[in-house]
């Protein structure tokens, strides 16, 4: 199985400030790789797909770089919605992975 | 607008039996391979099974769950058997798309697993 570790665990940051999520893959993922939002009592909610493809909705402030092994997901200027949890998914095959999740709270 | 209903979600003694069902609106079911994501109390997300040309299970449950479609019904199941406690969580039904994401999610069922 295809193992994915997320750094940092935790982060606090301010609003306004710029965030990078790096997620890293066990081995090559090529660019299938996904990330997700996820706030307290609440469903995840896709953010970026094919590693820096943004869903449509997303703000343009969320984007995501990489391919192979090593992937990130900057929020270039968080706004209060932004605190949540982020996950990222490895998707080129079965099983299908998640990331262990990096907690944003409010610096 | 794009809803997934989830329900069938309950307490069940171990060893016990439980369907959850999930039913899609608002986009062609058809089109897309549809899982089940779950998330165990103050854990992560860990992917259970997906349906689509063919049928895909994590290791921790194969055997036990079957994961199963109804497309006249627009609905999603998964027949759980052989409970155990690490089963406990909240189920997702989610829509995977050839993108290979999960672009849709439903709000969840929760399943708890105690004697």
């Amino acid at each position: 199985d295809i193992q994915m570790t997320q750094s940092p665990s935790s982060v606090s940051a301010s609003v306004g400030d710029r965030v990078t999520i790096t997620c890293r893959a066990s081995q090559g993922i090529s660019s299938w790789l996904a990330w997700y939002q996820q706030k307290p009592g609440k469903a995840p909610k896709l953010l970026i797909y094919a590693a820096s493809s943004l869903q449509s909705g997303v703000p343009s402030r969320f984007s995501g770089s990489g391919s192979g092994t090593d992937f990130t997901l900057t929020i270039s200027s968080l706004q209060p919605e932004d605190f949540a949890t982020y996950y990222c998914q490895q998707a080129i095959s079965f099983p299908i992975t998640f990331g262990q999740g990096t907690r944003l709270e409010i610096k | 607008e794009v809803q997934l209903l989830e329900s069938g979600g309950g307490l069940v003694q171990p060893g016990g039996s439980l369907r959850l069902s999930c039913v899609a609106s608002g986009f062609t079911f058809s089109n897309y391979a549809m899982s089940w994501v779950r998330q165990a109390p103050g854990k992560g997300l860990e992917w259970v099974s997906t349906i689509g040309v063919g049928t895909y299970y994590a290791d921790s449950v194969k055997g036990r769950f079957t994961i199963s479609r109804d497309n006249s019904k627009n609905t999603l199941y998964l027949q759980m058997s052989s409970l155990r406690a690490e089963d406990a969580a909240v189920y997702y039904c989610a829509a995977y798309s050839s993108r290979r994401s999960f672009d849709h999610w439903g709000q969840g069922t929760l399943v708890t697993v105690s004697s």
